[in-house]
């Protein structure tokens, strides 16, 4: 069974820049894994940010960026705000109609 | 505009079964390449893809979840129907549905989720 590995945690100041990352115990992450990146809030729904490894989702602000970072899929945040204080969560396409997330990483902003 | 909505039982028994509704409106699961999803989170604890239903009928399963689970559709209700079988504590979490499709291959537009308690 496939495990999807995030930092439990990481913090960074505000206007600062920050990488979360996620990693596959299957091997190397590609474009082919179509990574996906959620931002969710206490008590809210998660919220896409990022798809296909690189393309922000709708009204997404282009501090967030997406990339692949040699094996792992990563989320840079670049100029962090207060509001980006969140969880956030990767997910892979792992073939066949099945998707897998990762443990999630709590971001906090100070 | 996309919006998903799930709805069912806030408390169910252990052993029992758990049948929750995924309500939909701005796209059409007749449309090819379309598929709607779940996803559940316990308290606390990180997201979990549970099953998919394809605009053709497909189903597609966790394989840690894939004996426990059914997905069905109802194209013309604009619904989509999970049902968990032998339902745990453990299985305590909130349970949301998600838009996706073969262009996009992630979950775009989420449901508001709704909290499942197993308890007797």
């Amino acid at each position: 069974q496939t495990v999807v590995t995030q930092a439990p945690s990481f913090s960074v100041s505000p206007g600062g820049t920050v990488t979360l990352t996620c990693a596959l115990s299957s091997g190397s992450v590609s474009t082919t894994h179509y990574p996906s990146w959620y931002q969710q809030t206490p008590g809210q729904a998660p919220r896409t940010l990022m798809y296909n490894t690189n393309t922000r989702s709708s009204g997404v602000p282009d501090r967030f960026s997406g990339s692949i970072l040699g094996n792992k899929a990563a989320l840079t945040i670049t100029g962090a705000q207060a509001d980006d204080d969140s969880d956030y969560y990767c997910m892979f396409y792992m073939g066949s109609g099945i998707w897998v997330f990762g443990g999630g990483t709590k971001l906090t902003v100070l | 505009q996309i919006t998903l909505k799930e709805s069912g039982p806030t408390l169910v028994k252990p052993t029992q079964t758990l049948t929750l509704t995924c309500s939909f409106s701005g796209f059409s699961l007749n449309t090819n390449g379309v598929s709607v999803g779940w996803i559940r989170q316990p308290p606390g604890k990180a997201l979990e893809y549970l099953a998919l239903i394809y605009w053709d009928g497909d189903e597609r399963y966790s394989p840690s979840l894939k004996t426990r689970l059914t997905i069905t559709k109802d194209s013309s209700k604009n619904q989509v129907v999970l049902t968990m079988t032998n339902m745990d504590p453990v299985d305590t979490a909130t349970y949301y549905c998600a838009h996706n499709s073969l262009q996009i291959l992630h979950f775009d537009y989420w449901g508001q989720g709704t909290l499942v308690t197993v308890s007797s």
